[in-house]
């Protein structure tokens, strides 16, 4: 049972242009969540995060938006750069469980085309 | 040092041998974690670990593995008599217990197991 789940696992954005990622989540206990980048031969890099709190969070050309009713977050990349080029995770998890455990969807490669 | 480092990198072994990977979280931070991730996967959760204490060792996928970290520092993940469907890339995270970035794990390059 898939918890977190990125139904789109590959992304082709010309360069200058916007980047969505998106991820739909079942567990509605899940209150903080997380997106990873990871580029090849690396371990995943914390790119931002959110709390059930918000709905919105920016960070530069980086926004995550959170929808609670509709259990959705998005990744909003703009403009999109070839360095964003890599596999992009979703990780949720229930902080009131006190682990900070995450639950990781299955990730997007963005591709962004110069 | 700066990051969590893992080592070995790669790891190639056969069916039926013991392997043990090891994790050096970022020095400061008390909580470690382990996780596996399969091809084309995200990684999953395996274990976790709270200075020495393990208190949550729900995603062991069975009792041939285990994890230690005897001193609240360099951690160990043990893989008794291997199978085949035990490669994948095995990743360490470690984070700090409080302040800012208390809910940010910070992941280390992983060790690609292969057995064959």
């Amino acid at each position: 049972d898939q918890q977190v789940k990125q139904n789109s696992p590959s992304l082709s954005v010309q360069e200058g242009r916007i980047s969505i990622l998106n991820c739909d989540y079942t567990n509605s206990m899940f209150d903080y969540f997380l997106w990873y980048k990871k580029y090849p031969a690396e371990g995943p890099t914390f790119l931002i995060s959110i709390s059930s709190i918000k709905d919105k969070n920016e960070d530069g050309r980086f926004t995550v938006f959170l929808n609670k009713s509709a259990k959705h977050l998005s990744l909003h990349i703009v403009p999109s750069q070839p360095g964003d080029s890599a596999v992009y995770f979703c990780a949720a998890s229930r902080t009131t469980s006190g682990t900070y455990k995450y639950i990781f969807g299955t990730g997007t490669r963005l591709k962004v085309l110069a | 040092g700066a990051g969590v480092s893992q080592s070995p990198r790669y790891k190639v072994t056969k069916r039926g041998q013991d392997v043990t990977l090891r994790c050096d979280p970022i020095s400061s931070h008390a909580t470690l974690y382990w996780y596996q991730q399969a091809l084309g996967q995200g990684p999953e959760f395996l274990t976790y670990f709270n200075y020495e204490a393990q208190p949550d060792k729900s995603g062991l996928p069975s009792d041939r593995f285990s994890a230690e970290r005897p001193e609240g520092s360099i951690s160990t993940l043990t893989i008794q008599r291997t199978e085949q469907r035990d490669s994948a890339m095995y990743s360490c995270a470690s984070s700090p217990t409080s302040g800012v970035a208390y809910n940010e794990q910070f992941f280390g390059p992983g060790t690609r197991l292969t057995v064959l």
